[in-house]
């Protein structure tokens, strides 16, 4: 099973502030990480997929970077928005297809 | 758009039986998707249950294999999630979702539906 560990815990930051994320995977996922976002009783929304490539109607201050066993997701410019939960996930290697613990973004 | 909604009793007794059916609206469950489940237990993070393809062909999580079936129903355009034996661990909020075949995300998610082992 590929274990992915998400840094940091809990990021505090502000408005306008640049925020990054980091997965990191415990074997290599080639380009096949996937980036979610998850706010307070909503379902998760997909941000990145294939490490770089925002999804549909994503706005352009996420970027997802990285390949083999370290990611990152940068959001340029935090709007208030923004502050949520972060999840990597992997598609690649299964069973199981897993997910990271999460980054929590606060203000 | 295609669009996903989760069913099915937000309380199940211990040792009893969970079923949940996804609902896939605005799309065919026979096209090239993959159609999965995901559980969150209340307060923690994510975790992958399994997933199914309009053949049939299922992957599962090993940690729940023995437990899952996820089944088809093409007739009705849905999909359905049993877990046996439940226990209080099992309580979850539970997402079905959709992963585009030959992508590596799921890209359509359901609102969750909210499951209570107690009795």
């Amino acid at each position: 099973e590929i274990v992915l560990t998400q840094s940091p815990a809990t990021l505090s930051l502000s408005p306008g502030e640049r925020a990054a994320l980091s997965c990191r995977a415990s074997q290599s996922v080639d380009s096949h990480l996937a980036w979610y976002q998850q706010t307070p009783g909503q379902a998760p929304r997909l941000l990145i997929y294939d490490a770089s490539n925002r999804a549909t109607g994503i706005p352009a201050r996420f970027i997802g970077s990285g390949s083999g066993t370290d990611f990152t997701l940068t959001i340029s410019s935090l709007e208030p928005e923004d502050f949520a939960v972060y999840y990597c996930q992997q598609r690649y290697n299964w069973p199981p297809y897993t997910f990271g613990q999460g980054t929590k973004l606060e203000i | 758009q295609v669009q996903l909604q989760e069913s099915g009793p937000g309380l199940v007794k211990p040792s009893g039986t969970l079923s949940l059916t996804c609902a896939v609206s605005g799309g065919s469950i026979s096209s090239t998707d993959w159609w999965g489940w995901v559980r969150q237990p209340p307060g923690k993070g994510l975790e992958w249950i399994g997933e199914i393809y309009h053949s049939g062909s299922t992957n599962y999580n090993p940690s729940l294999k023995s437990r899952v079936t996820i089944a088809v129903d093409k007739s009705k355009n849905q999909f359905s999630l049993k877990l046996t034996s439940v226990t209080a661990a099992d309580t979850a909020v539970y997402y079905c979702a959709r992963a585009p075949w030959g992508s590596y995300a799921m890209d359509v998610w359901g609102q969750g539906t909210t499951v209570t082992v107690s009795s």
